[in-house]
């Protein structure tokens, strides 16, 4: 069973410093990446994707991928108060063969305090 | 505007009344999907669909039904809601589930069961 692990959190950062959030999964066929930012009480919203090993970077993001290590991870530079959320990981794939989705983490809080 | 809608947006019902929720996206994508959000538990998949006519189980189907006859709709059906179905769920689609494809959100519906 493919799973998707991000650290617990809460994690609280001062304004203006870089948030941190890692995820590995356990599927080492899994293709594509997704960072999603939920506020409470309200549907996911995509921020990032990626596909390949590396970094990409769109303004304040950049997310890194290591499928060797399994790893995925989103930096967010210059944090800013409307950036407190949760964040989750996703991974695409069938799931033990059968079922096309994504798998998502459980979700790691961020507060950033001003 | 290219969206996801999803009805009602909150439901109190009683155990054993049938329901529907709503589920309809104006983006001519291909691959639609239902999940369910419970705190701890995270983001779960119910059901999704490749396609028209081509439907799935998830992860935790049972208790569910889905249809897809129209590309655009992508109906769930609760047949006798039991107060373990209570969550909040959200449906999504993406033009297909492959690739840098993105899966797009609905605003969710909060359903309580009595």
């Amino acid at each position: 069973q493919k799973e998707v692990e991000q650290n617990s959190g809460p994690l609280s950062v001062p304004e203006g410093a870089i948030a941190s959030l890692n995820c590995t999964y356990s599927d080492r066929v899994s293709q594509s990446f997704f960072w999603y930012r939920q506020y409470s009480g309200k549907s996911p919203e995509l921020i990032m994707s990626i596909y390949s090993n590396g970094d990409k970077e769109d303004g304040r993001f950049t997310a890194q991928l290591n499928k060797a290590s399994q790893y995925v991870s989103l930096l967010i530079r210059d944090s800013q108060p409307s950036d407190s959320a949760t964040y989750l990981c996703a991974v695409n794939g069938r799931s033990g063969g059968s079922n096309y989705k994504l798998t998502f983490g459980k979700g790691t809080l961020l507060t950033v305090n001003p | 505007e290219a969206q996801v809608t999803q009805n009602p947006r909150y439901l109190i019902t009683v155990t054993g009344k049938k329901l529907t929720v709503t589920c309809s996206q104006n983006m001519n994508h291909e691959y639609m999907s239902w999940y369910r959000q419970d705190p701890g538990l995270g983001l779960r998949q119910i059901y999704y669909s490749m396609n028209v006519e081509v439907t799935d189980k998830g992860d935790v189907p049972e208790g569910y039904k889905v249809s897809r006859k129209e590309k655009r709709n992508f109906p769930l059906i609760l047949e006798s809601p039991s107060p373990n179905q209570t969550s909040l769920y959200f449906c999504a689609s993406s033009l297909s589930f492959w690739g840098t494809d993105t899966q797009y959100f609905g605003p969710g519906t909060r359903l309580t069961v009595l």
